[in-house]
């Protein structure tokens, strides 16, 4: 089983300033994925960023960055450059390979306010 | 490409009533999923298929059923429904094998009167 914990309830950050979502997780498989999702409030989920557990660099994915201590077991998801339609919901869940892919657990969440 | 398309949108159920919410994707994905949200709460899986006609239980299980005939379809049955069932349901579909993410429906709002 794996389990997925985000510590930060809510987090403020300044607009063009960077900003870390913490994301630990849990897990006996030696084979797994890390995502990152964002939830406006009008919703819907959105992908933003993957990092398997065998990927040796840190992802990347434009203003997102993943990152990825295998030894203390964190993904932590870095923003740059804050802009305010960041502001929303942001989970960090995890699946396991083989037949469990697309089986995600995720983490409850971390509201996220830009400021202008 | 619609992707994931649930349906209905939202929906008021009256208590021991039941209903099907519906889940079509449209991209020949193996991998489809039902979660559901409750506030301050993560998503937590209800049920999950690998492929046609193979299903499996996730976290939260009891009250809904599933079945999956066809590839494209993957509805979630709420056998008689409760006040606890009220919450937001996503489907989702991925492709599976490495750095696949999965693609989530919009969303169905359930409340259970």
């Amino acid at each position: 089983a794996q389990k997925i914990t985000q510590t930060q309830p809510g987090m403020f950050v300044q607009e063009k300033e960077a900003v870390t979502l913490d994301c630990t997780y849990d897990t006996s498989d030696q084979s797994y994925g890390l995502f990152w999702y964002k939830q406006p409030s009008s919703g819907e989920m959105i992908f933003l960023i993957y990092q398997g557990s065998y990927d040796e660099q840190n992802a990347t994915e434009g203003r997102y960055s993943l990152n990825f201590q295998k030894a203390r077991k964190s993904a932590n998801l870095v923003i740059s450059a804050s802009q305010l339609g960041d502001s929303a919901m942001y989970f960090c869940a995890s699946d396991a390979g083989g037949t469990s892919y697309g089986k995600l657990t995720f983490g409850q969440g971390t509201i996220l306010t830009v400021h202008p | 490409n619609a992707g994931v398309t649930q349906t209905p949108k939202f929906q008021v159920l009256k208590t021991g009533q039941s209903m099907t919410l519906q889940c079509a994707q449209d991209m020949n994905h193996e991998y489809m999923s039902w979660y559901r949200q409750d506030p301050g709460m993560g998503l937590r899986l209800i049920h999950y298929s690998v492929g046609a006609g193979i299903t499996d239980q996730g976290e939260v299980p009891n009250g809904y059923n599933v079945s999956r005939s066809t590839t494209e379809d993957f509805p979630l049955r709420l056998l008689s429904a409760a006040p606890s069932q009220t919450s937001v349901y996503f489907c989702a579909s991925s492709q599976g094998g490495v750095n696949t993410e999965a693609f989530f429906g919009q969303g169905t709002r359930l409340t259970v009167v």
